[in-house]
């Protein structure tokens, strides 16, 4: 099956920080998400893009599908965005998302 | 604003009982789905669902079972619940195949004592 890795698996950064996150996957998806899960354990989605670049705010997410790659940017860091962020890819017609094992991080003021 | 609801946000059930645990959606998405989280395991499957009365299983459906008799109801249900499946439980939503981003709610985190 499809496998997610994601690096780093853990990251600690003062507030104000710039940083890349990285999901790359096996083989050719419809769709990637990317989610960011606060310290009570809410998952909270981010970003839905299978390809291209979107922004929101502070956050933007790249998605290079040809080369099976997404990057999730996150700039001037403020200790709320603390958490895990995850990322999940669906493969056509699997009506399941597979995620990938998270990036810890930590935002210290 | 879209809402994924679960029933309770903590739970503590004794060994043995029969555990329910609810998730409505607002959102008129097809699939559903029931997740466990644990530490150092990430986020696996139980159970999903693509329409009413449809039921299909993930990676780790043993000791549960789900309910979908509505749209946008999902239940999952611990048929004697055992220590070991004290976690954390998450409910998803989402449209179909590929189509949009999935919903959470605000996560079950169940105690069996």
């Amino acid at each position: 099956g499809i496998q997610v890795e994601q690096s780093p698996p853990d990251l600690i950064l003062q507030e104000g920080a710039n940083s890349t996150l990285r999901c790359n996957f096996s083989d050719s998806v419809n769709n990637l998400q990317w989610f960011h899960q606060n310290p009570w354990g809410q998952l909270i989605n981010l970003f839905y893009i299978p390809s291209g670049t979107k922004q929101n705010g502070r956050l933007s997410a790249t998605t290079v599908a040809t080369e099976r790659y997404s990057l999730l940017y996150i700039s001037s860091s403020q200790t709320t965005d603390s958490g895990v962020y995850f990322c999940a890819v669906e493969k056509w017609s699997n009506y399941q998302l597979i995620w990938g094992a998270g990036t810890k991080l930590i935002i210290k003021p | 604003d879209v809402k994924v609801t679960q029933s309770s946000r903590y739970l503590v059930k004794r060994t043995g009982e029969k555990v329910f645990l609810e998730c409505v959606q607002d959102m008129d998405h097809e699939n559903m789905f029931w997740y466990r989280q644990d530490p150092g395991l990430g986020l696996r499957l139980i159970y999903f669902s693509y329409d009413v009365k449809m039921k299909e299983k993930g990676d780790i459906p043993e000791g549960y079972s789900v309910s979908r008799e509505k749209k946008e109801r999902f239940s999952l249900i611990l048929e004697s619940a055992s220590t070991n499946q004290t976690s954390m439980y998450l409910c998803a939503s989402w449209r179909g195949q590929g189509i949009g981003e999935a919903f959470f709610g605000q996560g079950t985190r169940l105690t069996v004592v």
